[in-house]
């Protein structure tokens, strides 16, 4: 059973340019949340996807957009990238429990985006 | 403003030792508080989930204590092992959101031989 997983794993764009990063979400999993940690900071919360719709967001300019598709696969897309962009992109997923507490979430490998 | 704070921000320790790893939250309100393991440039891994009814649980050499009154959190590493040099993240989830995970910087620790 293949655990999260994320593609590209590297990625080098320019600034200005337009990125899509890719997550598949555990086995079984129905919701996926988009991270970004820059270097040396602890992850910080993008947005979460559940049923095909962004349920919650972070403080994150629109520039950073995503989507769910029915296989519960997701994008996140970056517009109009800027060099503090830089990060490493990590997605997570989890099944969604009403009124859990304490549910798990799993993480991908990430993707190291690169803006030059 | 919701914030993790974790000390140290790095430590270095012996091969065989022990070591504890500090977290304070100001999180409110507050589900559930989780302690995560992240290998340079790999994805965090969950080594405990504790809601703010257990005090402490354990994975293995790894046991967390949480102190919902003061909003305190530990994870006590025993007999370390080289291959627990990485970063330890301390992770507070808010009431009501699954998915808005609050996550502290990191202690990095290096096990040396």
């Amino acid at each position: 059973d293949a655990g999260v997983t994320q593609s590209p794993t590297h990625l080098i764009k320019t600034r200005g340019q337009q990125v899509t990063l890719r997550c598949s979400p555990k086995s079984g999993h129905d919701t996926v949340s988009w991270y970004q940690q820059a270097l040396g900071q602890g992850p910080q919360f993008i947005f979460q996807y559940y049923e095909e719709e962004e349920r919650q967001r972070g403080n994150f300019p629109d520039r950073f957009s995503g989507h769910q598709f029915p296989n519960y696969s997701s994008e996140l897309n970056v517009n109009a990238l800027l060099l503090g962009d830089s990060a490493l992109y990590l997605c997570a997923s989890s099944f969604f429990f009403p009124n859990k507490l304490g549910y798990e979430q799993y993480f991908g490998p990430g993707t190291r985006l690169t803006v030059t | 403003k919701n914030q993790v704070e974790q000390s140290p921000q790095s430590l270095i320790i012996l091969e065989g030792k022990n070591c504890t790893l500090q977290c304070n939250y100001t999180v409110s309100p507050f589900s559930n508080l989780r302690w995560y393991k992240q290998d340079t440039g790999r994805g965090p891994v969950s080594l405990t989930i504790m809601t703010f009814s257990e005090n402490t649980k354990s994975n293995g050499r790894y046991t967390a204590t949480l102190d919902a009154d003061t909003k305190q959190s530990s994870l006590h590493i025993t007999a370390s092992q080289l291959s627990d040099s990485a970063s330890y993240i301390c992770v507070v989830s808010p009431g009501g959101s699954q998915g808005n995970l609050i996550f502290g910087k990191g202690t990095k620790l290096s096990v040396k031989p």
